[in-house]
């Protein structure tokens, strides 16, 4: 089955500052989504990557996916406090399956 | 609001008890997933449903039932429940199914405690 490796684990941060997650999968990625979660709370989509090479941008979030190394990124540009939260990939194979998540903190 | 509706948000019962989950999936959306999320074991697929048929399982223990009804809502049965059933239950709803799936949208879950 597919297994997706979420790095890092958690990632603490100054407000202002970029950052970069990522997720790799152990088999060929057909579609790959990003999702933020605030503890205990449900998941808000963020953006969904479907091609080799795209790259999609919402705020001063940009994902991309890397078809051939089986990976994609999540960077965040001028990090807020509002962008702290769990952020969870999730490949689409026959059913969806998601990493362990990226635990964020942005400290003013 | 996602347009999934999941009931109850809290659900507080005793170990040896029954519960029932419900979910509403997104209007125009015939696939409804199940998740639990638990702190150790992250996202974990439980079970999928695509127009009332059962279509994929994952990890999902045989005191856990499913059912997805001709108006698409969709209803987690845990039975015989232990304290490590204690987690957040998630639904999810697209409008395809498998490879064909697209816009998954979550429910703001079920978070169970088992006492």
């Amino acid at each position: 089955s597919q297994e997706l490796e979420q790095s890092p684990q958690s990632l603490i941060v100054q407000e202002g500052k970029n950052l970069t997650i990522n997720c790799t999968s152990s088999k060929t990625l057909y579609g790959l989504y990003w999702y933020k979660q605030k503890y205990g709370e449900g998941l808000i989509f963020l953006m969904m990557l479907q091609k080799g090479g795209e790259e999609k941008s919402h705020e001063k979030i940009t994902a991309k996916l890397d078809e051939k190394k089986q990976q994609s990124s999540l960077h965040i540009t001028a990090s807020q406090p509002s962008h702290a939260g769990i952020y969870l990939c999730g490949a689409v194979s026959e059913k969806l399956v998601f990493g362990k998540g990226t635990k964020l903190t942005v400290n003013p | 609001d996602s347009g999934v509706t999941q009931t109850p948000k809290h659900l507080i019962t005793a170990t040896g008890q029954r519960v029932t989950l419900r979910c509403s999936p997104r209007s125009g959306d015939l696939s409804v997933y199940w998740y639990q999320q638990s702190l150790d074991q992250g996202l974990q697929f439980l079970i999928q449903y695509y127009n009332g048929e059962e279509r994929a399982k994952g990890n999902i223990l045989e005191r856990f039932s499913a059912q997805q009804f001709p108006d698409l809502h969709s209803e987690l049965n845990l039975s015989s429940l232990e304290l490590g059933d204690s987690a957040l239950y998630f639904c999810a709803s697209s409008a395809g199914t498998g490879y064909l799936s697209y816009g998954y949208t979550f429910g703001s879950g079920t978070r169970l405690t088992v006492v």
